[in-house]
C-alpha cells in the first residue's frame, strides 16, 4: 500500500536547523521528493532523491534517505523566516507519473 | 521558461453545476497530472495525461474527467458539483518520459462550491 506520514507541526528559531521527517511504506518507490507550499500558492519543488542514494545536499537543504526503515528527512540549515511554509514529502513508483503525498508538516520560524 | 499556468485562479459554483479548469504545461512537457487538495484528504492524485491519452487514474468518481490537447494543454471537468468538491485543484507537468519524473506544479485553481 501507499501511505506517507509526516508530523504535523515544527517550530524552530531563526538561524537554527530544521529537520522534517517522513515515513513512507511503498518500498518500490523510485524517487522521493520534497515540496514547499506557501499560503495560497501551489507546490514548489525543493529537491528530490533517487532511491539508491543515501544523501543529497543542495545548498541549505540536506536530504537523508534510510531505505531499510523507509524514512526520509529534510534538513534546512540556517532556517529563515521565509522558510515558514508547509513541507510535503512525496513518492512515486517510477513507472507512473503519480505522486503520493504525505500529510504535510507546517514549519513555523520564530525570531 | 514560463512555468505551469492554470486558469481560472478562483471559481465559485453552486451544487449541480459543472466546471472546467485549464492547465498549460511548461514548454516541452508532455505529461500533465491533476491533483485535488483539501484540508481533510490532503493532496490526492486525480489523473495523468500524456500524448492526449489518460495514462494513470486515481480513485475519483466518474464525475471527474479530463482531456489533453495536441499542444499538451489539459483541461479537467467536474460535473454535477457537490459541496465536497470545494478544493484547490493543482496541475503538474513533467517530461513524461519516465527519466527523472520531476513534476512542476502550477499555482492552482481554488474552487468553492456553494
Amino acid at each position: 500500500g501507499e501511505d506517507v506520514e509526516q508530523s504535523l507541526f515544527l517550530s524552530v528559531r531563526e538561524g537554527d536547523s530544521s529537520v522534517i521527517n517522513c515515513t513512507y511504506t511503498d518500498s518500490s518507490s523510485t524517487y522521493l521528493y520534497w515540496y514547499k507550499q506557501e499560503p495560497g500558492a501551489g507546490l514548489q519543488l525543493l529537491t528530490y532523491i533517487f532511491s539508491n542514494m543515501d544523501m543529497k545536499q543542495d545548498q541549505r537543504l540536506t536530504v537523508l534517505l534510510n531505505k531499510k526503515d523507509k524514512h526520509l528527512s529534510l534538513r534546512i540549515a540556517d532556517t529563515q523566516t521565509g522558510d515558514s511554509a508547509i513541507y510535503f514529502c512525496a513518492e512515486n513508483t517510477g513507472t507512473a507519473s503519480k505522486l503520493t503525498f504525505g500529510t504535510g508538516t507546517r514549519l513555523q520560524v520564530t525570531l | 521558461k514560463a512555468g505551469v499556468t492554470q486558469t481560472p485562479r478562483y471559481l465559485i459554483k453552486t451544487r449541480g453545476q459543472q466546471v472546467t479548469l485549464s492547465c498549460s504545461p511548461i514548454s516541452g512537457h508532455r505529461s500533465v497530472s491533476w491533483y485535488q487538495q483539501t484540508p481533510g484528504q490532503g493532496l490526492q492524485f486525480l489523473f495523468e495525461y500524456f500524448s492526449e491519452t489518460q495514462r494513470n487514474k486515481g480513485n475519483f468518481p466518474g464525475r471527474f474527467s479530463g482531456r489533453q490537447f495536441s499542444n499538451s494543454r489539459s483541461e479537467m471537468n467536474v460535473s454535477t458539483l457537490e459541496l465536497g468538491d470545494s478544493a484547490l485543484y493543482l496541475c503538474a507537468s513533467s517530461l513524461g518520459d519516465y527519466t527523472v519524473e520531476t513534476q512542476y506544479f502550477g499555482p492552482g485553481t481554488r474552487l468553492l462550491v456553494l
